[in-house]
């Protein structure tokens, strides 16, 4: 089993649409969450970190349940340039290192 | 500049040919990673530095790669005798805290 499993999609919506992905982890000692984005062909750049509280940034919300090891990110109002792969990440200060999911990947239609 | 840099950004090779990669990380940033995505595929974790501490080897796919950094700051990735199977884009990333990873553009390694 994968440390962290997403579902790889694709997500298509229309423009406007509001998506949620899932991500569940293995390793309960894993300290950190966060989600990156990623662009066809290019770097993953980091989009938010999550806290176990729920965090927002203008669209997107995060949510952190520790208790079932599950995050999650919610998209609102969509648009097409938040067309990209969104990766989830752990961190583990034991291992010191980030565990990347596979992706999933969103395709915003006009 | 501002950003981690790495070289080449593409680079073609021969199977069986050795290969450097470079990464230049952001002045400051004690710890440094390598990562490795092939096509469609997630980022697989190869090593890790931070400052002085030896290094987080437990990525590595085989005694063909290595790794060094240098004065805790530029770190090379080498690859000896590549195979087919190596051919993806090599990402860097650095960081000064266990927040805020900056990732390189990549290295896209083709071997033919």
């Amino acid at each position: 089993r994968k440390e962290v499993e997403q579902d790889p999609g694709p997500f298509n919506v229309p423009e406007g649409a509001t998506v949620a992905f899932n991500c569940t982890y293995s390793n309960s000692a894993s300290q950190s969450f966060f989600w990156y984005r990623q662009d066809c062909r290019k770097e993953p750049k980091l989009l938010m970190s999550v806290y176990s509280s729920g965090n927002e940034d203008g669209r997107f919300t995060a949510q952190l349940n520790r208790a079932s090891q599950y995050i999650s990110l919610l998209i609102r109002d969509s648009k097409l340039s938040d067309s990209a792969t969104y990766l989830c990440v752990s961190f583990s200060g034991g291992y010191n290192k980030l565990i990347f999911g596979a992706g999933t990947r969103l395709a915003v239609h006009p | 500049g501002a950003g981690v840099s790495q070289s080449p950004s593409n680079k073609v090779t021969e199977k069986g040919k050795d290969v450097e990669l470079r990464c230049d990380p952001i002045s400051g940033h004690t710890a440094l990673y390598w990562y490795r995505q092939s096509l469609g595929q997630g980022l697989e974790f190869l090593i890790y530095f931070q400052g002085n501490s030896a290094p987080d080897k437990s990525g590595l796919p085989s005694d063909r790669f290595s790794a060094e950094r240098t004065g805790g700051s530029v770190s090379t990735l080498t690859i000896q005798r590549t195979q087919q199977e190596d051919s993806a884009v090599y990402l860097c990333a650095s960081s000064l805290t266990n927040y805020g990873y900056t990732f390189g553009s990549g290295t896209r390694l083709t071997v033919v």
